[in-house]
């Protein structure tokens, strides 16, 4: 169980398009989920908290315009990279915390691993 | 604000040799810790976790101790397998308008050689 999608695995686009990235809970509600890039070699980078119904809470320095998340139901929710440019190429992860979890475990997606030519 | 720091990777040992990736924290309140691990092409997996001082989680042969007194949190393992090559996280979720919130650790390479 607790299982954790991302759609697509891969995306490489042209610069100056818009990039969807969807992260489902498979198995159970999340009430929140996060969005995390990581850079090569390096950690994860908290970008926003999201609440099914509400609107995302971004880190110090995340553009909210650029990354835009819509967090629509308790099993999805989506980052769209708007106007992507070549910096905006990294991975991007997504967890959940599960609504039933009683200690703020959270379960991961597999990535998504987003190049911008 | 919250931090964790990892020893440097990577790290690379022989099959059945003793591994401990060292992590220290440093954070308001009383953060819960937690270790994660990467395989190759995969998501984030939680390995163990330790919610107050003197925890000791424990998963896989992997162990880890709160210390409070040294705000640390290091991975141990008495004999690593090739199978446990990955990518190790150090993690804490801190208290207060942080709750929830995971900070990560740099992540440690670990391989291991037959």
């Amino acid at each position: 169980g607790a299982v954790v999608s991302q759609h697509p695995s891969w995306v490489i686009c042209k610069s100056g398009t818009s990039v969807k990235i969807e992260c489902r809970s498979l198995d159970f509600q999340a009430t929140t989920m996060f969005w995390y890039r990581q850079f090569p070699k390096q950690s994860l980078m908290l970008m926003a908290t999201s609440n099914e119904g509400s609107k995302a809470t971004y880190e110090q320095g995340v553009e909210k315009d650029k990354f835009l998340i819509n967090h629509a139901s308790l099993t999805l929710s989506t980052l769209t990279v708007t106007s992507a440019h070549p910096e905006d190429s990294s991975f991007y992860i997504c967890s959940a915390d599960e609504l039933m979890s009683s200690y703020n475990e959270q379960f991961f997606g597999p990535g998504t691993r987003l190049t911008v030519l | 604000g919250d931090s964790v720091t990892q020893m440097e990777g990577p790290v690379t040992l022989s099959e059945e040799a003793f591994l401990t990736i060292n992590c220290t924290y440093t954070a308001t309140g009383y953060p819960s810790l937690f270790w994660y691990v990467q395989y190759p092409g995969e998501g984030l997996q939680l390995l163990l976790k330790a919610t107050k001082a003197d925890d000791k989680g424990s998963n896989k042969g992997f162990e880890a101790t709160y210390r409070k007194e040294t705000t640390s949190f290091h991975l141990e393992k008495g004999s690593v397998q090739v199978s446990d090559s990955a990518v190790y996280f150090c993690a804490l979720s801190g208290g207060g308008t942080s709750y929830g919130k995971l900070t990560f650790g740099q992540g440690t390479i670990l391989t291991v050689h037959p």
